[in-house]
């Protein structure tokens, strides 16, 4: 079993949709958790960070914590044709920065 | 300003031959990442170095790879006698410490015929 799990997708949804991105883990040491954004042939590029449990928003971006579950998701609001990408949550122990521990990551495709 | 920069972009090779991976950080960076994704998985984390310390070999997935930094600044990541196994793409981070946000590279895509 992985430490983090992710699903690949695809998942297509038509533009202005609601997008819930989902990752769940084992871990139960993490207490850092992020989420990076891909495009095509580019590096990942972090979109959204929070620390323990809790909720984070962030214009159409919010991100949510629920340890108790091991559980955590990325909701996008309005989505846009420029939103289609794949999504990696990664976690860590200690802090946001050495040690990530990526999912597989989700692509998905918003549909004009 | 300038990001983190990698060469090549891509890379074909032949099974048992070495091939050199270079990453230019964003310049005053003093930690960089390298790690592997392959196909539909996610990043695998190779070595990290922070300034002058002893890098964290602790990802490495065989004595083929390694990977030094010189000056504090570029790196090089160095796979020997090269597998089928190991194509994928390999991308390198930087951040300006060890505790702080990774800004990644475009990756260099390795193909090992």
């Amino acid at each position: 079993q992985k430490e983090v799990e992710q699903d690949p997708g695809p998942l297509s949804v038509p533009e202005g949709a609601i997008v819930s991105l989902n990752c769940t883990y084992s871990n139960s040491a993490f207490q850092y958790f992020m989420w990076y954004r891909q495009y095509s042939r580019k590096g990942p590029e972090l979109l959204m960070y929070t620390y323990s449990s809790g909720n984070k928003e962030d214009g159409r971006f919010t991100a949510q914590v629920d340890k108790s579950s091991k559980y955590i998701s990325l909701f996008i609001r309005d989505s846009q044709p420029s939103d289609s990408a794949t999504y990696l949550c990664a976690m860590s122990e200690n802090n946001a920065g050495n040690m990530l521990t990526f999912g597989g990551g989700t692509r998905l495709m918003v549909k004009p | 300003g300038a990001g983190v920069s990698q060469s090549p972009s891509n890379k074909v090779t032949e099974k048992g031959k070495d091939v050199e991976l270079r990453c230019d950080p964003i310049s005053g960076h003093t930690a960089l990442y390298w790690y592997r994704q392959s196909l539909g998985q996610g990043l695998e984390f190779l070595i990290y170095f922070q300034g002058n310390s002893a890098p964290d070999k602790s990802g490495l997935p065989s004595d083929r790879f390694s990977a030094e930094r010189t000056g504090g600044s570029v790196s090089t990541l160095t796979i020997q006698r090269t597998q089928q196994e190991d194509s994928a793409v390999y991308l390198c981070a930087s951040s300006p410490g060890s505790q702080e946000t990774q800004y990644f590279g475009p990756g260099t895509r390795l193909l090992v015929l």
